[in-house]
């Protein structure tokens, strides 16, 4: 059974600070992983989805790796700033089963502080 | 871009009642739909695949009696939690497949069963 985990749960740092967040997965039979962010009370929005074929996805400060051999990826921001306070989920979508299913790890809860 | 609306955000009921929770793909056709339940502080565990035209496919350990699923249009599925009980207080949460890897999701219900 694919199950993801999120380390740190929580997370506080300065603003202006550079950060990484860190998702792993037990299996590597993975079509894709895709990383959210998710505001308090709100649904999620797509930050990045790499295929897994692929090693890295950037988008503006954001750029995500991911290592299916060791079952990991991270999430690196640039200059981080307090409109980045989210909490951020990487879920995976395991082969073999149905369309589009995921697996959600718990989050990393950011805080950003002017 | 691709846009799913989910209405009601926030609903209060008192127990025994049951709630009607409507995802809606608002520029696109979406033949499956999925929805989820998150608890605070956790991530987001699927409860259902909603299938237009055909019954839903619900996870393991999901009431398929207690959780009623409808996806009559390519645009619209119900999500009607029945006789709910506190415990049935929870976020949830779809989603909408367009293709390709992408999922877009709703903004969320907040249910709280008095």
């Amino acid at each position: 059974k694919q199950e993801v985990t999120q380390i740190p749960a929580a997370l506080s740092v300065p603003e202006g600070e550079n950060l990484v967040l860190n998702c792993s997965f037990t299996d590597s039979a993975i079509y894709n992983l895709q990383w959210f962010r998710q505001d308090p009370g709100k649904g999620l929005t797509s930050l990045l989805l790499i295929q897994s074929s692929q090693r890295e996805q950037t988008s503006g400060r954001l750029n995500a790796s991911l290592d299916k051999s060791s079952g990991r990826s991270t999430l690196y921001i640039a200059a981080s700033q307090p409109g980045d306070s989210a909490t951020y989920l990487c879920a995976v979508r395991p082969t073999g089963q149905g369309a589009q299913k995921l697996v959600f790890g718990q989050g990393t809860r950011l805080t950003i502080n002017p | 871009g691709a846009v799913v609306s989910q209405h009601p955000s926030r609903v209060i009921c008192k127990s025994g009642t049951s709630v009607k929770i409507e995802c809606r793909s608002l520029d696109f056709q979406a033949t499956t739909m999925f929805w989820y339940r998150q608890f605070p502080k956790q991530s987001l565990m699927l409860m259902a695949t909603s299938n237009e035209g055909s019954k839903a496919t619900y996870e393991q350990g999901v009431e398929k009696d207690k959780f009623l699923i409808n996806h009559a249009s390519l645009t619209l599925s119900t999500l009607t939690v029945t006789s709910a009980h506190p415990e049935d207080s929870s976020f949830y949460i779809c989603s909408a497949n367009l293709g390709q890897g992408k999922l877009f999701f709703g903004s969320g219900t907040q249910l709280s069963v008095l």
